[in-house]
């Protein structure tokens, strides 16, 4: 069966610092990968989608990045963090199928 | 522009009664719709899924209704429980997209 991982769990950085949040998948092979952010109390942002190895396509403009270096490995990058990136960052994969599997998230705290 | 909206943000139902949750979508190209289940600090959890070619669906103590002529999605929990408090999200999907759309949640908590 199929297992997604994040981490770190949760996340405290002080402003300015840099980022890197990672996810990875078990169990399927050439998965879409995705990137999302979600505010207290809001819905899911899209941040960036993967359909392969090195291809990152980006929804929204901002400060973050996104790779994909290994065929199961998404990683969610910043060089300088603003307090606006505060949030629950969540990954989530789907096959040929157009349903998307969600792991655990990562809390993100910029103070 | 795409946008999948929620008719309530929270919705409070008593242990053992059916809850209906609504989901009014815009996109009339939207060919793939689907429910997520929220539980504080956790990831979403699919909850069932629907295609534009169907009208219902169901699965264990839930069943999703998609009525196309209005552009309304509906989920449907049976008899039911305090596990299932919890955010529901509804997405929509158009044929060839990579992403989903996503509305802003509903708060389903559950009275004793």
């Amino acid at each position: 069966s199929q297992t997604i991982h994040q981490w770190p769990a949760t996340l405290v950085q002080p402003v300015g610092s840099p980022l890197s949040l990672e996810c990875t998948v078990e169990g399927t092979s050439n998965p879409n990968l995705y990137w999302y952010r979600q505010a207290a109390g809001r819905g899911l942002q899209l941040l960036f989608y993967s359909v392969g190895i090195g291809q990152i396509s980006s929804e929204v403009p901002q400060n973050l990045s996104a790779s994909r270096p290994q065929d199961r490995q998404f990683i969610l990058s910043s060089k300088k963090l603003l307090l606006s990136d505060s949030g629950f960052y969540l990954c989530a994969w789907s096959d040929y199928t157009d349903t998307q599997y969600f792991g655990p998230g990562t809390r993100l705290t910029v103070l | 522009g795409e946008s999948v909206g929620l008719h309530l943000p929270t919705l409070s139902v008593q242990e053992g009664d059916n809850s209906i949750i609504n989901c009014a979508y815009s996109n009339s190209a939207s060919d793939y719709f689907i429910w997520y289940k929220q539980e504080s600090g956790k990831g979403p959890q699919f909850i069932i899924d629907i295609r534009s070619n169907m009208d219902k669906r169901q699965g264990q103590r839930v069943t999703v209704l998609l009525n196309k002529t209005v552009k309304h999605l509906s989920l449907q929990i049976a008899a039911t429980q305090p596990g299932d408090s919890a955010v529901y999200f509804c997405a929509e999907k158009t044929e060839g997209a990579q992403k989903l759309v996503f509305g802003q949640g509903t708060r389903l908590t559950i009275n004793p």
